[in-house]
């Protein structure tokens, strides 16, 4: 199994439509992160937690909530989607307590917004 | 803030040769972290390459290495004997040791390997 699932895999939604891509992770990690993806943009952060009760913004959140449900689920939401929110999310995870400082991520989820 | 710039959409080269993917970024930090993520078309973001700023020597990991230029903010993966496995998306990304480690990724560069 994975260590850090993403759900769904894919997505296509309408405008205005409330959904949620939600994220587990298994490696006991305590800090979390939503990327999205865009052609010729990169990655980039939504929004990062790092623990149950720390939400920070990122670089780009509007139109987005998150809800970080326990120390493992981490979950992202748009409120009333709309078409420039197509795009791959990632959710990714770190542990700051060794020195290895890296992020593994999921397997992405693909959003459409029609 | 910190940016990263990756200013080649797409590269192609034969199978076996060695190409050079470029790098540059913005910071006033003195200690960081460096990355090379890979992504193939399966879009897992793989780890490909770790480089510590406070380190002089260039990273490497079997036929991938860095050209590490901390004074001129330049950090460049070589794929050395390159193979049709390589042909992904392949991003650069910064992160910041103090403060909040997030990563701040380049635009990616398209790297396609050609039998």
């Amino acid at each position: 199994d994975a260590d850090v699932t993403q759900t769904p895999r894919n997505r296509i939604t309408k405008t205005g439509k409330r959904i949620m891509l939600e994220c587990s992770q298994t490696k006991g990690h305590d800090r979390m992160y939503w990327y999205r993806q865009d052609p010729g943009l990169g990655l980039r952060l939504i929004y990062y937690s790092f623990d149950v009760k720390d939400i920070n913004k990122g670089e780009i959140s509007d139109g987005y909530s998150v809800s970080r449900q326990a120390q493992a689920k981490f979950s992202l939401s748009l409120e009333s989607a709309i078409p420039n929110q197509t795009a791959l999310y990632f959710c990714a995870t770190s542990d700051a307590r060794g020195t290895n400082e890296k992020l593994f991520f999921g397997s992405g989820t693909q959003l459409s917004v029609l | 803030a910190q940016t990263v710039t990756q200013s080649q959409p797409e590269m192609s080269v034969q199978e076996a040769e060695t190409v050079t993917l470029s790098c540059t970024y913005d910071t006033s930090e003195s200690n960081y972290y460096l990355f090379w993520y890979k992504q193939p078309p399966s879009r897992q973001m793989i780890l490909v390459i770790r480089q510590e700023a406070y380190k002089q020597q260039n990273a490497t990991e079997n036929r991938f290495s860095v050209n590490f230029q901390k004074a001129a903010k330049s950090f460049s993966l070589k794929i050395s004997d390159s193979q049709l496995g390589d042909t992904a998306m392949y991003f650069c990304a910064f992160m910041n040791v103090q403060g909040a480690q997030k990563l701040v990724f380049g635009q990616g560069t398209r790297l396609t390997i050609n039998p």
